[in-house]
């Protein structure tokens, strides 16, 4: 079964500071990556993904994540956070094929807060 | 997202009642998932439905049950509510293995 580590769990940062979020996954076979961003009191939403191709993945509002295969990481950045990125944020794994392991699994999230 | 729409939103429960959470889609899709969020736990999946007739158990599926009533409707049940299942509680959509999953707005309930 697939598992994902999220290292940082809270991350206090000033605004225009660089950020960088680590993501790990446990999964022997090919794997589809997400990075979901949960603002307070709202639902998750979808910030990128990676399914194939080009391992840097550019998503919305200026973020980013670097697929390394080798290192089995999935991490999220963004050159210069504002205080709106205050948030959640999630990576998730699942296989691209049928079968169970094609269900989303969740990392336990890390809490980034931006100061002005 | 207003496509994946959670009943209720908010909803307080004493223990040792049954309740059900409903979630309905208009998006199509086949997938549908029911996850709990708790804080430093992340999301965790309870039960998941690759289609009407398919319906797989979560990692932590005890004290919950689930009916898949129609592509569009999958609702959530506890059969005798305990405080520990105080949460927050998300429904969410995918089509096929190759899509993301696209999230209701979430139901919080407490038990008491």
């Amino acid at each position: 079964a697939q598992s994902v580590s999220q290292h940082n769990h809270h991350v206090i940062l000033s605004e225009a500071a660089s950020l960088e979020l680590g993501c790990n996954y446990s999964y022997g076979g090919t794997v589809n990556l997400f990075w979901y961003v949960q603002y307070p009191g709202q639902h998750l939403q979808l910030l990128l993904k990676y399914f194939s191709g080009d391992p840097l993945v550019k998503g919305i509002k200026g973020f980013e994540a670097e697929f390394i295969k080798s290192k089995f990481s999935f991490n999220l950045r963004k050159p210069s956070v504002q205080w709106s990125d205050t948030a959640e944020y999630f990576c998730a794994v699942k296989s691209p094929y049928t079968g169970t392991a094609s269900k989303l699994t969740f990392g336990t999230g890390t809490r980034l807060q931006v100061t002005l | 997202d207003a496509d994946v729409t959670q009943t209720p939103r908010n909803r307080i429960t004493k223990t040792g009642k049954r309740i059900m959470l409903e979630c309905s889609q208009t998006k199509g899709h086949d997938r549908m998932y029911w996850y709990r969020q708790d804080p430093g736990l992340g999301l965790r999946l309870i039960y998941y439905s690759f289609d009407v007739k398919d319906i797989n158990k979560g990692e932590i599926s005890d004290g919950y049950s689930v009916s898949r009533q129609a592509q569009a409707k999958f609702s959530l049940s506890l059969e005798s509510a305990i405080p520990n299942q105080t949460a927050l509680y998300f429904c969410a959509t995918s089509y096929g293995v190759r899509t993301e999953a696209f999230f209701g707005q979430g139901t919080r309930l407490t038990v008491v």
